[in-house]
């Protein structure tokens, strides 16, 4: 059981190019989100998705797509990068919220636009 | 806007001491209630989680409680310095979740 994990790890972007933040989880959960993380500050939720084809807005959407295709992947797109996009992405996922709550997080990926 | 407060710290405790961590949160919707351990650099993993009224007590971590007053806290006693983190509170309201902004324990051997 790998639980989730993400891709990259790293990655550097120039102002307004693109990319997609991999996330993937091996666990047969519903539930899965996106989390960015600044500095010294704690989680903003941007999108989420309670299953296959089902996604919404969190607190912090501007910026981003995402897709749920799969219960397994749950892809973060970032077009038009700009420097306020620098942060840590985390990707999560769990049951239903009203069964089980907890959330596993994946490992991040620490993003970087100059 | 749904909130969540806690104190940034830094906290500090010497080994041995009870550790106590506070959080407030806005919505009186709110479901469910978590507290995170987050190391420098890592991803947040789950210490607690609490819904009704109360104590919740696992090993030498407790949880409390009190909707009335919107507040919920966590004790860590014994502390040790492994337990040296900054640490999450976060509430579930629905479907989404909503962190504060974690309270930094140093834990002084």
């Amino acid at each position: 059981n790998a639980g989730v994990t993400q891709t990259p790890k790293f990655r550097i972007l120039k102002i307004g190019q693109s990319m997609t933040l991999q996330c993937t989880q091996d666990m047969n959960h519903n539930y899965m989100y996106w989390y960015r993380q600044d500095p010294g500050m704690g989680l903003k939720l941007i999108y989420y998705s309670v299953g296959a084809g089902i996604t919404d807005k969190g607190e912090v959407p501007n910026g981003y797509n995402v897709s749920r295709s799969t219960t397994e992947d749950f892809p973060l797109r970032l077009e038009l990068a700009a420097p306020s996009q620098t942060s840590v992405y985390f990707c999560a996922s769990s049951y239903s919220p009203l069964a089980g709550p907890q959330q596993f997080f994946g490992p991040g990926t620490r993003l970087t636009v100059l | 806007q749904k909130e969540v407060e806690q104190n940034s710290g830094p906290l500090s405790v010497p080994e041995g001491a009870i550790a106590s961590l506070n959080c407030t949160y806005s919505d009186r919707g709110s479901q469910s209630f978590f507290w995170y351990r987050q190391y420098s650099g890592k991803s947040p993993e789950l210490i607690m989680f609490i819904y009704s009224n109360g104590d919740k007590e696992d090993g030498r971590f407790t949880a409390q409680l009190n909707k009335a007053s919107q507040y919920v806290s966590l004790l860590i006693r014994d502390s040790q310095p492994s337990d040296s983190a900054t640490y999450l509170c976060a509430v579930n309201t629905g479907n989404q979740f909503y962190f504060g902004t974690g309270t930094s324990l140093t834990v002084i051997p």
